[in-house]
């Protein structure tokens, strides 16, 4: 199986401040890696595919990069509503798998 | 608008069994892969199991292996998860995702929660 890792599990950060969170498979998927972004009581909202691809709708402060191992999710100026969880997945393999999961609260 | 609907969670005993169903409206059902993700409370995400548009392919997590089947009626727009000999740590919420090719797990349910408990 595909181990994704996350790092770190938790960000504190103030709304306007640029956020990066890491995102590493145990082998190479290519590209195919996504991120979502989940609220508390909600569900997962899919924000970026093929590694760097923003789904329609999501705003452009939000970019993905990377490939193989290594992907990189940037918020450009974290807004209010961006305090959430946020996950990498891959789809390359199966079993599909998620990393842990990054939060990110108000500083 | 697409929209993902699941429902049949409840509490169940260990061992005992559920039905989970995903209604889905707003897009061509049998033309897609769907997928079971599950959350334990206060954890993370958990893929469960997948089935092709057609149902010819089904993939699930190994906990799941003997123990869960993913099914889908396409003439219906529904997919369901058998759960049986449920145990406790398959508590959580359970969602269903639409899988696109590209895009991965494009849209998603609200979820439905089951608790295995005595």
């Amino acid at each position: 199986d595909i181990q994704m890792t996350q790092s770190p599990s938790t960000l504190s950060a103030s709304v306007g401040d640029r956020v990066t969170i890491t995102c590493r498979a145990s082998q190479s998927i290519s590209n195919w890696l996504a991120w979502y972004q989940q609220k508390p009581g909600k569900a997962p909202k899919l924000l970026i595919y093929k590694a760097s691809s923003l789904e329609s709708g999501v705003p452009s402060r939000f970019t993905g990069s990377g490939s193989g191992t290594e992907f990189t999710l940037t918020i450009s100026s974290l807004q209010p509503d961006d305090y959430a969880t946020y996950y990498c997945q891959q789809y390359n393999n199966y079993p599909r798998t998620f990393g842990q999961g990054t939060k990110v609260e108000i500083k | 608008e697409v929209q993902l609907l699941e429902s049949g969670g409840g509490l169940v005993q260990p061992g005992g069994s559920l039905r989970l169903s995903c209604v889905v409206s707003g897009f061509t059902f049998g033309s897609f892969a769907m997928n079971w993700v599950r959350q334990a409370p206060g954890k993370g995400l958990e893929w469960v199991s997948s089935i092709a548009g057609s149902g010819s392919s089904i993939y699930y997590i190994d906990s799941a292996k003997g123990r869960f089947t993913i099914s889908r009626d396409n003439s219906k727009n529904t997919l369901y998860l058998q759960m049986n000999s449920l145990r406790a740590d398959d508590t959580g919420i359970y969602y269903c995702a639409k899988y696109d090719v590209v895009r991965g797990f494009q849209y998603w349910g609200q979820g439905t929660l089951v608790t295995v408990s005595s």
